[in-house]
């Protein structure tokens, strides 16, 4: 069965630090893969998606980059974070561009800037 | 695509059968209706979708009415670890990079 990682759970960094946030799937091969942040009590905001290995669309304009150096390995980076980086950050995959699979998520993690 | 309008919260009893509404009056004929949970601290965990007709799996049952405009999650024997936020969401399939509204879901107590 396909599982989904991401690390670390919990992040507290100061200002103007850098940053990077991991995220692995296995038991499948080519997903597609996607960044979302959460708000408290709000919706998910997609900030990147990748098809496939080095290919990174990005949706909003922000100080956040990915990068897909591995077909199954997903990261999400900054190299100054801002006090509005604050949130949390979820991980997702699903088999197929195309397709009306649902995504699956991993346990996300909840980054808090001080 | 389309919004939808969920209570803010329900509660359950243990053993019983949770049936949680979801409002999507503004559906189209491609959007599919997906239900998620997220307890708190976790990802949302998937649960079931479909499109026009009814659905069951392992976790749930399904039931979409014939307008399409609205849908019932129904848990048949819900337990204490059945308590989270439960959202619905539709979205077209096909569009792989969306944004995902969940939107404020159902806060779903089961009470033993």
């Amino acid at each position: 069965s396909q599982t989904i990682h991401q690390w670390p759970a919990t992040l507290v960094q100061p200002v103007g630090s850098p940053l990077s946030l991991e995220c692995t799937v296995e038991g499948t091969s080519n997903p597609n893969l996607y960044w979302y942040r959460q708000a408290a009590g709000r919706g998910l905001q997609l900030l990147f998606y990748s098809v496939g290995i080095g290919q990174i669309s990005s949706e909003v304009p922000q100080n956040l980059s990915a990068s897909r150096p591995q077909d199954r390995q997903f990261i999400l980076s900054s190299k100054k974070l801002l006090l509005s980086d604050s949130g949390f950050y979820l991980c997702a995959w699903i088999q197929g561009f195309y397709s009306n699979q649902p995504q699956h998520f991993g346990d996300g993690t909840r980054l808090s800037i001080l | 695509d389309a919004k939808t309008t969920q209570p803010p919260s329900m509660d359950c009893a243990e053993g019983r059968a949770a049936n949680l509404p979801c409002n999507h009056s503004t559906i189209s004929g491609n959007e599919y209706v997906y239900w998620y949970r997220q307890i708190h601290s976790q990802g949302p965990q998937y649960i079931i979708h479909g499109l026009k007709n009814n659905e069951t799996n392992e976790m749930a049952s399904l039931i979409i009415t014939e307008d399409r405009k609205s849908s019932t999650l129904i848990l048949p024997h819900a337990t204490l670890r059945d308590t989270a936020v439960y959202y619905c969401i539709v979205r077209v399939a096909g569009t792989g990079a969306n944004n995902l509204f969940f939107g404020t879901g159902t806060r779903l107590t089961v009470i033993p």
